[in-house]
């Protein structure tokens, strides 16, 4: 979507394997957060940021980590993948009470 | 803790017919923000509609629309003459009014389904 890309878009990996996902920004906003979903649960927020080097647990951080060393850019990284992280990942951003702006979602498959 | 609850996992409509998605959720805050996203079979998700809580006239946004009740903390979201576009999931989300850096988060609903049927 226009001011905020997430890559790649689809990725198949195996167990065991690290993985990062990366969130791009061009709007300069100060909140960034990371989603997953997945049928029955909705979207579940993984971690968030609230600015460069400021970031905090969501409800389903285990086995995820994020860093945030400037404001464009917010990675999430898979320490080691597991068939239960295989879900669709949202990356959004906000600046004010307007709500969130999404990224296009990948898509994560672990084999 | 906020929750929100939508209460009907799915539903349809006939096109250029008119539906209403339910929405309710818990706060102790006074002052809040709640919103409709739309999330077609793209997965796009969008910004349907915005309402703040200190503003009682309810939001409008061309064919879509709300009925918000605050005391009752109710948030539907009407749509008139639907459309075939229309078809997609809707979630309601709630955010506090808030300057904390570390507090601006959205509370989800698990979402709606809705089938605009030719």
């Amino acid at each position: 979507d226009a001011g905020i890309t997430q890559s790649p878009r689809h990725k198949v990996t195996e167990t065991g394997t690290p993985v990062t996902l990366r969130c791009h920004q061009t709007e300069n906003h100060r909140y960034m957060y990371w989603y997953r979903q997945d049928p029955g649960h909705g979207l579940r927020l993984i971690h968030y940021s609230y600015g460069v080097k400021d970031t905090d647990k969501g409800e389903v951080s285990d086995g995820y980590s994020v860093s945030r060393s400037k404001t464009e850019d917010f990675l999430l990284t898979l320490e080691s993948a597991t068939s239960s992280q295989t879900s669709v990942y949202f990356c959004a951003i906000s600046n004010t009470g307007d709500g969130y702006t999404f990224g296009s979602g990948t898509r994560l498959t672990v084999v | 803790a906020q929750t929100v609850t939508q209460s009907q996992p799915e539903m349809s409509v006939q096109e250029a017919e008119t539906v209403t998605l339910s929405c309710t959720y818990d706060t102790s805050e006074s002052n809040y923000y709640l919103f409709w996203y739309k999330q077609p079979p793209s997965r796009q998700m969008i910004l349907v509609i915005r309402q703040e809580a200190y503003k009682q006239q309810n939001a409008t946004e061309n064919r879509f629309s709300v009925n918000f009740q605050k005391a009752a903390k109710s948030f539907s979201l009407k749509i008139s003459d639907s459309q075939l576009g229309d078809t997609a999931m809707y979630f309601c989300a709630f955010m506090k009014h808030t300057n904390a850096g570390n507090n601006r988060k959205l509370i989800w609903g698990l979402g709606t389904s809705l089938a605009v049927n030719p």
